[in-house]
């Protein structure tokens, strides 16, 4: 079965990007899938933060589209997002997922990325 | 921008049911899908309801997903609650094309 794990800094500086991986396992990150980064806020609800396509198409939370680049790696058989100029806004616990029609499973485990200097 | 809103707490006793509703703010509920999402604490969401009212699979049939069109709002209802259904629980569906989330209903079992 397919299983995702999230990987990265835990920690960025103020301005800096953050970068995320998500590694998928178990299965093709080049099938019929969507594949999503959500996060969220301490204490708080979950925000998404865009989806992308082996081919390449993406979608981004508007709220978001200036600051976010979400991409692909076939070789590598995950995918990547990165965020940039962040505040301490941004930190949250990030989720990768896998989206097959409207059906978003499995989820990531999460992986929590703090904002501070 | 579409909003979708969900009360903030709700809860029930073991055994009986419960049904949290998810309001759109404009247009067509039933015009997108909707999808229900739990979240116990310290975990990451998973899936219990997708396209309405479609169960994944190893959800139990106690979770059930409607559209009630006149009121522009979804529900998700649990019947024969157990404490482990105790939650988050987060509607989401789209707008063009754009995933939009809920706020998120804390379901107590007591």
């Amino acid at each position: 079965q397919v299983q995702l794990q999230e990987s990265g800094p835990g920690l960025v500086k103020p301005s800096g990007t953050l970068s995320l991986t998500c590694a998928v396992s178990g299965g093709s990150i080049s099938s019929s899938n969507w594949w999503s980064w959500v996060r969220q806020p301490p204490g708080k609800g979950l925000e998404w933060i865009g989806e992308i396509y082996h081919s390449g198409s993406t979608n981004y939370n508007p709220s978001l589209k200036s600051r976010v680049t979400i991409s692909v790696d076939k070789s590598k058989n995950q995918f990547s997002l990165k965020l940039s100029s962040v505040t301490a806004a941004d930190t949250a616990v990030y989720y990768c997922a896998r989206v097959h029609q409207q059906l978003v499973s499995p989820w990531g485990q999460g992986t929590l990325v703090t904002v501070s200097s | 921008n579409f909003m979708l809103t969900q009360p903030h707490s709700v809860s029930e006793s073991p055994g009986k049911t419960v049904t949290i509703s998810c309001t759109g703010s404009s247009g067509s509920i039933a015009s997108n899908y909707v999808q229900w999402y739990q979240q116990r604490p310290g975990s990451a969401p998973t899936t219990v309801i997708y396209e309405d009212n479609q169960r994944p699979s190893g959800v139990p049939d106690r979770f059930s997903g409607s559209i009630d069109s006149s009121s522009n709002s979804a529900s998700l209802t649990i019947s024969g609650l157990k404490t482990e259904d105790e939650a988050d629980y987060y509607c989401q569906s789209y707008d063009s094309s754009l995933w939009v989330f809920g706020g998120g209903t804390k379901l107590t079992v007591l």
